[in-house]
């Protein structure tokens, strides 16, 4: 079955820094996986998705994430953090399929 | 353009009551569609989704249900609101294969 953790239910940084969002996942065969933001009382958007094509993923806002198969990880990266930045993320995982497990979700909180 | 609608945005209803949530699609056709619940610092709970009109699978044993009438809507609802169906409501759609999952902009229910 797969599944997908998400380490830190809070993170903050100052704004400037390096943003580092992890997420592990467990799969049988290899996932899609993908990164949301959700800004308060907003739905989901789309950050950025990997679908096997590159395992360096460029996605919207300067975002970008590294797919590692040896450690099963799908971290999310951000090299200068902005108050804007400051929302709650979601890691998924999917096999293609109609079902898509998203981890509990990040809190990132940028100070000034 | 792909746009996704969700209504009401807020909505308070007493324990007891029924409910009636509303979601629908443009500028696509035949989407698979999706009901997740949102509980705070749990992540998404999918509830249902569907493949095409009338075809509904559940994911979770509840009071709720769901349906398809068009090719492009999809209503979540309960005869019998408990307090534990406070959460936010969130409807996606998703074109099929890789399911990159669209969100609406979600439902606010408070059950009192």
């Amino acid at each position: 079955a797969q599944s997908v953790t998400q380490l830190g239910s809070h993170v903050s940084v100052s704004e400037g820094a390096l943003v580092l969002l992890r997420c592990n996942y467990s799969s049988s065969v290899p996932p899609y996986l993908f990164w949301y933001v959700q800004y308060p009382n907003q739905g989901l958007q789309l950050l950025l998705k990997y679908t096997s094509a590159a395992t360096l993923v460029k996605g919207i806002n300067g975002f970008e994430a590294e797919f590692k198969k040896s450690e099963t990880s799908f971290h999310l990266t951000k090299p200068s953090a902005h108050m804007s930045d400051a929302a709650e993320y979601f890691c998924a995982v999917s096999l293609g399929g109609f079902k898509t497990i998203f981890g509990a979700g990040t809190r990132l909180f940028v100070k000034a | 353009s792909q746009t996704i609608h969700q209504w009401p945005a807020t909505l308070v209803q007493p324990v007891g009551s029924p409910l009636s949530l509303e979601c629908t699609v443009e500028g696509t056709s035949n989407p698979n569609l999706y009901w997740y619940r949102q509980a705070a610092g749990r992540g998404l709970q999918l509830l249902f989704y569907s493949v095409g009109i009338g075809q509904i699978s559940s994911e979770v044993p509840q009071n709720l249900s769901a349906s398809r009438p068009q090719d492009r809507q999809f209503i979540l609802s309960s005869k019998k609101l408990l307090l534990s169906d406070s959460g936010f409501y969130l409807c996606a759609w998703g074109p099929g294969g890789q399911e990159t999952q669209y969100f609406g902009p979600g439902t606010r229910l408070l059950v009192l």
